[in-house]
């Protein structure tokens, strides 16, 4: 199978701290990550796409400058809300693909700022 | 723009088949049908995908319409671990997943 790790699973911070979201394929090489957004009772929002070694394309809307986006290898990205407000509380769902196009899912992490 | 349209909610009966409809009607030629389905507090599980032929895997089936205008999701029997929230996906090659609202499938025991 295809597993996606993503470290922590839950985290909460006090509002104007920064916090960082790891995500890994474990079992495959991934050269595209994705990084969605999804609030309660709504649908995952795409917040940006990651490729290895280059800078992420963010959706309309998304602030890279307070999402961070680090694609450092091919197993691993890194997700960094910086100066964390009240409103950036969600669950972070991250994704890698595959070469061969199938898309993976990780578990998410639920961030409260408080 | 999800480009696919599924009802909001659908209810089962545990041990019963789910039909899950799903409609693209403005699919074209080399766009995927995927589906992945969501638990509560998890990230999406891939259940099956397909381009033009029916699907058949561990999971479930999918029914793509001769038109592929549409596709149905077909679990077999239904249990109470298969409720979930499902979301039918059209994209091409390379093309970011775009999520809908998706269906909600209630099991009833």
């Amino acid at each position: 199978g295809a597993v996606v790790s993503q470290h922590p699973s839950w985290v909460i911070c006090k509002s104007g701290t920064s916090v960082k979201i790891e995500c890994r394929s474990l079992d495959f090489q991934a050269t595209t990550m994705f990084w969605y957004r999804q609030f309660p009772k709504q649908s995952l929002m795409l917040m940006a796409t990651s490729n290895e070694g280059s800078k992420a394309t963010y959706e309309q809307g998304v602030e890279k400058d307070k999402f961070l986006i680090n694609h450092a290898s091919l197993t691993l990205s890194t997700l960094t809300v910086t100066s964390a407000h009240p409103e950036d509380s969600s669950f972070y769902i991250c994704s890698a693909r595959k070469l061969t196009y199938e898309q993976y899912f990780g578990p998410g992490t639920r961030l409260t700022v408080t | 723009d999800a480009k696919t349209t599924q009802p909001n909610s659908m209810e089962s009966n545990e041990e019963e088949p789910v039909h899950l409809p799903c409609n693209h009607s403005t699919i074209s030629g080399t766009d995927y049908i995927h589906w992945y389905r969501q638990l509560p507090s998890q990230g999406p599980e891939y259940v099956i995908h397909g381009l033009t032929s029916n699907v058949n895997n561990r999971m479930a089936s999918l029914a793509i319409a001769e038109d592929r205008k549409s596709s149905t999701l077909i679990l077999h029997r239904a249990t109470l671990r298969d409720a979930a929230v499902y979301y039918c996906i059209r994209n091409n090659y390379g093309q970011n997943f775009v999520f809908g609202p998706g269906t909600r499938l209630s099991v009833l025991p």
